[in-house]
Order: structure tokens, then sequence, then C-alpha cells
């Protein structure tokens, strides 16, 4: 167990719908990554926060959105859900924002868009 | 940029040993490396930091060449739970971790 949770674990849902997927960060860090990870594929980097700031983005599209609070949980959104967006969708926690902490990932949650 | 890992997959029988290997065409801070078995989250393994020393945990280890900016991932006397998809994700200052495609490794009995 990383320490980072993640909600729900599983979501099924239709093409032009929009979900709310959600990551809670091990005690004390502050910084979130969100990655998806399409059936047999790498980890492709979304969008990086460090106590409620976006710092990063990466191949994150338009119809996606994300967020961090104030008690450092973390939100992604995606809306407008097409086919292709099916896919494992992991969040990960660090303690620092800078380069050489340990990055710990969450369970991840497995959006099927039918 | 992304790094480049090799081998894609390989195939091992129970007791012997593997390398794996991952480079990148920029200047390295550090290299992490996880394993991911199907399904679930990619779990640390190590990391290795410019100007650090080789890692080692039970019968994995890993190296860092910080001239070659590559870096290898050692696995002796494999077990049957080592099989799963090897991932090096690497930093080169205060970015996100990028990671390769991935190795899958499968021992055999």
């Amino acid at each position: 167990d990383s320490g980072v949770t993640q909600t729900p674990k599983h979501l099924i849902t239709a093409t032009g719908q929009r979900v709310t997927l959600r990551c809670s960060p091990r005690s004390g860090d502050l910084s979130v990554y969100w990655y998806q990870q399409s059936l047999d594929q790498g980890l492709q980097f979304l969008i990086h926060y460090y106590n409620g700031e976006e710092r990063a983005k990466g191949n994150i599209l338009e119809r996606f959105s994300a967020q961090q609070f104030p008690d450092l949980h973390s939100e992604l959104n995606l809306s407008s859900l097409e086919l292709g967006d099916s896919a494992l969708y992991f969040c990960a926690s660090r303690g620092g924002d800078s380069a050489g902490y340990t990055q710990y990932f969450g369970p991840g949650t497995r959006l099927t868009v039918l | 940029q992304q790094p480049v890992q090799s081998p894609q997959a390989v195939i091992l029988r129970e007791g012997e040993d593997a390398v794996i290997n991952c480079s990148s065409s920029k200047a390295l801070y550090s290299v992490h490396w996880y394993r991911q078995k199907h399904g679930e989250a990619p779990v640390f393994l190590m990391i290795l930091l410019k100007g650090g020393e080789q890692k080692g945990h039970e019968k994995i280890s890993a190296s860092f060449n910080e001239k070659k900016q590559q870096s290898s991932l050692y696995l002796t006397a494999s077990q049957l739970s080592y099989s799963g998809t090897y991932f090096c994700g690497t930093e080169t200052g205060n970015t996100p971790l990028v990671f390769g495609k991935g190795t899958r490794l499968s021992v055999i009995a």
C-alpha cells in the first residue's frame, strides 16, 4: 500500500459524458501527478500540481482539467468522453517539488467508455 | 524527451539473470525504476541520483552512468514474482518524471 488513494476503482460510462476522478496523496505530500495508461501502453504524464498550483502540463487534452484543493486532494475531470479515453488513470504523489523525490502511485481508476 | 528502454521484452527461466537498459538523449538528474503487474499500480523499486552510488534491493540492483545518460537494472537469480513490466522514469531537473515505454519481463518455471 503506497498510501495514495484513488476513487472510484472502476468507472463505466457512455460517450459524451463527464466524469470526475479523485486522488488523495500520501500524508504530507504536496505534489500530485496524473497519468494516463492505455491498454498495454506506457505512462503518459497529464498534469502536475504542487500545493494547489498547477506546475506542469503534459499531453493533456483540452477536454480534461484538474485541480488540487486546500486539503491537497486532487480531482481530474474528463468531459465529452470518447471511446479512446478508456484507460487506467493513475495519480502519484511525492513529498517535494524538486528532482530526486520518490514518486508513489495510487491504485488507479479504470475508466471504460462505451 | 522520453527515455528509450531495451529490450522491449524478455523471457527468463527461474534463476536466470537479466539486464534492462534505459537511455536518454538529455542530461539526467535522476533515474527512477518501477515494476508494474498487469492492471496494478507501478511499484517503486529504486532511485538513482546524479553523483550517487549504485543502489541495491535484495537481488535487484541498478547503476547510473552519468556520462552516457544511461541506467541499467540488474535482476539476478530471477523468481516468478519478478514478472511484470519494468519502467524507468527520468528527470532532467525540476521537471515531471518522463517514463520509457517499459520492458515486459516474463519469468517461467
